[in-house]
This record gives C-alpha cells, sequence and structure tokens, in this order.
C-alpha cells in the first residue's frame, strides 16, 4: 500500500493567491483529518471526515480555509485569499474508522510570501 | 478535554531501554490513552494506546499506572531511528468526536 498520498509537497505562493492541497487517503479508510503543523501552535486538527461527510471543522482557522471530499478516495484543503500567517506544514492522515489509529501523509509545506 | 504533561526533552544511549513518562491526572474513565511519535520531517506515526491494562506491541511497551494518572511509554532497545517527538494523547470514545489533540510532547535524542 502507498500509504496517504499529500500533493504538492512545497507550495510557495503569494499573499492572495489561492492554494488547493490535495489528499488521497489509504484505500479502504473511512475517515480522513487534515492538521497543521507551525512551530507556535504545534499540530492542530482543522477538519475530519467520515464516510466524507464532515463530521467537526471546530479547528478551521476562518472563512478563507474550506475543505471537500467528494468522494473516499479524494480530499482538497483549499485557502483564498492565502495569507503569510497560513504559513505551515499541512499534514492529512486517514483511519479504517473513526477510532482507529491514523496514519499520517508526508505532509505539505506552504510557504506564503 | 483531559490534558497530559510530557517532558520536554530527554536522552538515551542507543541500545538501552528507555521510558518516556506521560502524566494525565485529570483523565477520565472513558479517555484512551494514545502514544504517537513524529521522526524529522515526516508525519506523526502510531506507536501504541490502551485503557487500563498494560500494551505490548512490535514498537513497544505501555504500562498504565493503576489509578490511571500516568502512564510510560516503553523502547526496549532505542536505536538511532527512534530519536523523535513522543506525543502521549487522551482521546474520550464517548465524547461524539475522534480527534486527537496534540500537546508538545517529548523530544528524544538518542546517542550513538
Amino acid at each position: 500500500d502507498a500509504g496517504v498520498i499529500q500533493s504538492p509537497r512545497h507550495e510557495v505562493t503569494e499573499m492572495g493567491q489561492e492554494v488547493t492541497l490535495r489528499c488521497k487517503p489509504i484505500s479502504g479508510h473511512n475517515s480522513l483529518f487534515w492538521y497543521r503543523q507551525t512551530m507556535m501552535r504545534g499540530l492542530e486538527l482543522l477538519i475530519y471526515f467520515n464516510n466524507n461527510v464532515p463530521i467537526d471543522d471546530s479547528g478551521m482557522p476562518e472563512d478563507r480555509f474550506s475543505a471537500k471530499m467528494p468522494n473516499a478516495s479524494f480530499s482538497t484543503l483549499k485557502i483564498q485569499p492565502s495569507e503569510p500567517r497560513d504559513s505551515a506544514v499541512y499534514f492529512c492522515a486517514s483511519s479504517r474508522a473513526e477510532h482507529n489509529e491514523q496514519f499520517f501523509g508526508p505532509g505539505t509545506r506552504l510557504t506564503v510570501l | 478535554d483531559a490534558k497530559t504533561t510530557q517532558p520536554n526533552s530527554m536522552e538515551s544511549n542507543e541500545e538501552e531501554p528507555v521510558h518516556l513518562p506521560c502524566n494525565h491526572s485529570t483523565i477520565s474513565g472513558t479517555d484512551y490513552i494514545h502514544w504517537y511519535r513524529q521522526l524529522p520531517s515526516q508525519g506523526p506515526e502510531y506507536v501504541i494506546h490502551g485503557l487500563t491494562s498494560n500494551v505490548n506491541n512490535r514498537m513497544a511497551s505501555l504500562a498504565i499506572a493503576e489509578d490511571r494518572k500516568s502512564s510510560t511509554l516503553i523502547l526496549h532497545r532505542a536505536t538511532l531511528r527512534d530519536a523523535a517527538v513522543y506525543y502521549c494523547i487522551l482521546r474520550d470514545v464517548t465524547s461524539g468526536t475522534y480527534k486527537y489533540i496534540f500537546g508538545t510532547g517529548t523530544r528524544l535524542k538518542v546517542l550513538a
């Protein structure tokens, strides 16, 4: 199994631009989680889906952030417009079910200039 | 959510056992204790979890105090590859949400 796949691995953009991060969970996993990691705030959960339905989005910072899961094998996290304070490593994780252990992807390092 | 307290950093010699402590004095009866680790430049990786009894798997052992107010992750023979940040996390299975709240963890340094 290839594990959780995230793209791009690195993204550099300018303030005000739209950014889309992509995630392919492990096949057969029904839950998908988006995290953000910064030096200041550590690792924070942004949103998670179960069976493609958003369950908890209390960690989404503001309306500039949105996440979708159109099917069981793909999810996106979009930031529009991006700001320098959005610079972070964004991780996607999946699990077989909500209560199972999570498998993390390699992350996307986002830099907003 | 109940919180955990871990030392900021620890050191160990290669091939020696490592005991990583975690305090969780406000743990509730339905909180599971989970451990993850994050190697440099990688995403976190599941290590082990338990509720009341001690647990063993191929990566580590988890020793849970009888009153459940603390636990210890045991790496039986540390290798250089075990250098990572280790997170102790509580998760309440009755809360209706299965999110993890990661703290700052313990940075383990393994000396050759």
